[in-house]
């Protein structure tokens, strides 16, 4: 069975800080992509990275894929309160022909005003 | 907006009972996911469909069943409700037939099971 843990689990910060938050598994995934979903609404997606090493900047937000593409990291800089909100990676592999995605447990960020 | 729609935006039933969730796909996506999230479980992916056929199977329970149309939508039908089952379940479509791999979600259907 693949997991993907994801630390930390909360986090609440005050605004201006930096952040990061890890994604890590034994297996290793063809892709990986990063949602954020917010209370009652659905995970949005904000990237996939494909290549071992591969760094994708998105505004404030730096995601990482790791070397052997067994993990990723999320950095944000000088976070805001619209940041808040909880951050999902998802691994995308292949399993008996067919293709098979598993969610991270989920690291939930609260960024005080 | 995903383009990814759901129907009921919230159901509340009683125990033993038995509820329907819709959803309709991205235009041109032909795979259809659903999955499940409490406060205690995180986002379970249930089952996959992918151009009306059964993909991939999760955390399914065998009360619960699905299907995809030849329109493309889908139907995540929940059978002996117990409360549990009371959770928040979305639908995501994607192309299905890439390698990088993107789903889109829906809103999500509050199913609460009284």
């Amino acid at each position: 069975t693949q997991l993907l843990e994801q630390s930390p689990q909360f986090l609440s910060i005050q605004e201006g800080e930096n952040l990061t938050v890890y994604c890590n598994s034994s297996s290793v995934f063809s892709s990986l992509q990063w949602y954020r979903q917010e209370p009652g609404e659905g995970p949005v997606l904000l990237v996939t990275v494909v290549t071992g090493g591969e760094v994708k900047k998105l505004k404030r937000l730096t995601f990482q894929f790791g070397d052997a593409r067994k993990d990723s990291s999320l950095h944000i800089t000088a976070a805001q309160p619209g940041d808040t909100g909880l951050y999902l990676c998802a691994g995308a592999s292949y399993s008996g022909g067919y293709q098979k995605v598993t969610f991270g447990t989920g690291t939930k960020l609260q960024v005080i005003p | 907006d995903s383009g990814v729609t759901q129907t009921p935006k919230h159901l509340i039933t009683a125990t033993g009972q038995r509820v329907t969730l819709r959803c309709s796909p991205r235009s041109g996506d032909l795979s259809v996911y659903w999955y499940q999230q409490s406060l205690d479980q995180g986002l379970q992916f249930l089952i996959q469909y992918y151009n009306g056929e059964e993909r991939a199977k999760g955390n399914i329970l065998e009360r619960f069943s699905a299907q995809q149309f030849p329109d493309l939508h889908s139907e995540l039908n929940l059978s002996s409700l117990e409360l549990g089952d009371s959770a928040l379940y979305f639908c995501a479509s994607s192309v299905g037939a890439s390698d990088t791999y993107e789903q889109y979600f829906g809103p999500g259907t509050r199913l609460t099971v009284t």
